[in-house]
C-alpha cells in the first residue's frame, strides 16, 4: 500500500533563508506522481509543485523546488528566500495507479513558521 | 473561471444527526473527490465521483455517502454522526480520472464540521 512519511512536525526558518521539508514515500508502482500542497490556517489546500516518477529533472516553480531522489524514495520540498507568508502547514502527497480513483495519499504534514 | 466552492463554511451538529455538505466543482471538471481532515492530520480520501458514478472509496463506513449531479456538483452525506466525525471536509475537483499520473486536483476551502 502507498504511504507518505513526513518526519518533521514543525520547522522554523528565518525570513529570507532557505528551508527543506522532508518527505519519503512508499509505493510498488513504477508510475506515480508526487505533490506538495500548502495549507494556511484558512484551510484551503494550495497546490505548489508536482514531480512525476519518470521526470528526469527536479521540478521547480518559482521559489519552490522539489529534490527528487527516486532510489531513496524521497521528494523533499525546498523553499528559497522564505517569506512571512510562507508560514503554513505543508503536505506531501502521492498518486499512483492503485485504486480506481487514483486518489491522493497525504502525509501528516509539517508546520512551517517563518521568523522575522 | 470560478474555482471550487463549498458550503456551508462551518457547521455544528449533535451526535446521531445527519449532515449534508455541498461542493461545486471548477468549470469543466467532471470528477469530484472528498477528503476528511481531522485536526492535526493529513486529509484522508473518502470517495470520488466521476460522471455521477462513485469511482472509488476509501476506508469509510457506509454512513458516508455521496451524490454527483449532472452539472458535476456533489454532495457528501453523513448519517448517525459520531464525535470522531468532527473534521474539515475538503472537496477537490479535477478534469478527469485518466491521463497518466499527473491530474491536478483543485481543492475548495472546506467545511468545518463540529459534532457535539
Amino acid at each position: 500500500a502507498q504511504k507518505i512519511t513526513q518526519t518533521q512536525p514543525g520547522m522554523f526558518v528565518q525570513e529570507k533563508e532557505a528551508v527543506t521539508l522532508d518527505c519519503t514515500y512508499d509505493t510498488s508502482d513504477q508510475s506515480y506522481g508526487l505533490f506538495w500542497y500548502k495549507q494556511p490556517s484558512s484551510g484551503e489546500m494550495i497546490f505548489l509543485i508536482y514531480q512525476g516518477s519518470y521526470d528526469e529533472q527536479n521540478a521547480t516553480e518559482g521559489r519552490y523546488s522539489l529534490n527528487f531522489q527516486k532510489a531513496r524514495k524521497s521528494a523533499n520540498l525546498v523553499i528559497s528566500a522564505s517569506q512571512l507568508g510562507d508560514s503554513a502547514m505543508y503536505f506531501c502527497a502521492m498518486r499512483d495507479s492503485s485504486g480506481s480513483a487514483r486518489q491522493l495519499t497525504f502525509g501528516s504534514g509539517t508546520q512551517l513558521t517563518v521568523l522575522p | 473561471e470560478t474555482g471550487v466552492t463549498q458550503s456551508p463554511t462551518h457547521l455544528i451538529k449533535t451526535r446521531g444527526q445527519q449532515v449534508t455538505l455541498r461542493c461545486s466543482s471548477q468549470s469543466g471538471h467532471n470528477t469530484v473527490s472528498w477528503y476528511q481532515q481531522a485536526l492535526g492530520q493529513g486529509p484522508q480520501f473518502i470517495f470520488q465521483y466521476y460522471r455521477e458514478e462513485e469511482n472509488g472509496r476509501g476506508n469509510f463506513p457506509p454512513r458516508f455517502s455521496g451524490l454527483q449531479f449532472p452539472n458535476y456538483s456533489s454532495e457528501l452525506n453523513v448519517n448517525a454522526l459520531e464525535l470522531d466525525d468532527s473534521a474539515l471536509y475538503l472537496c477537490a475537483s479535477s478534469p478527469g480520472t485518466s491521463g497518466g499520473s499527473y491530474n491536478e486536483q483543485f481543492f475548495g476551502p472546506g467545511t468545518r464540521l463540529t459534532v457535539l
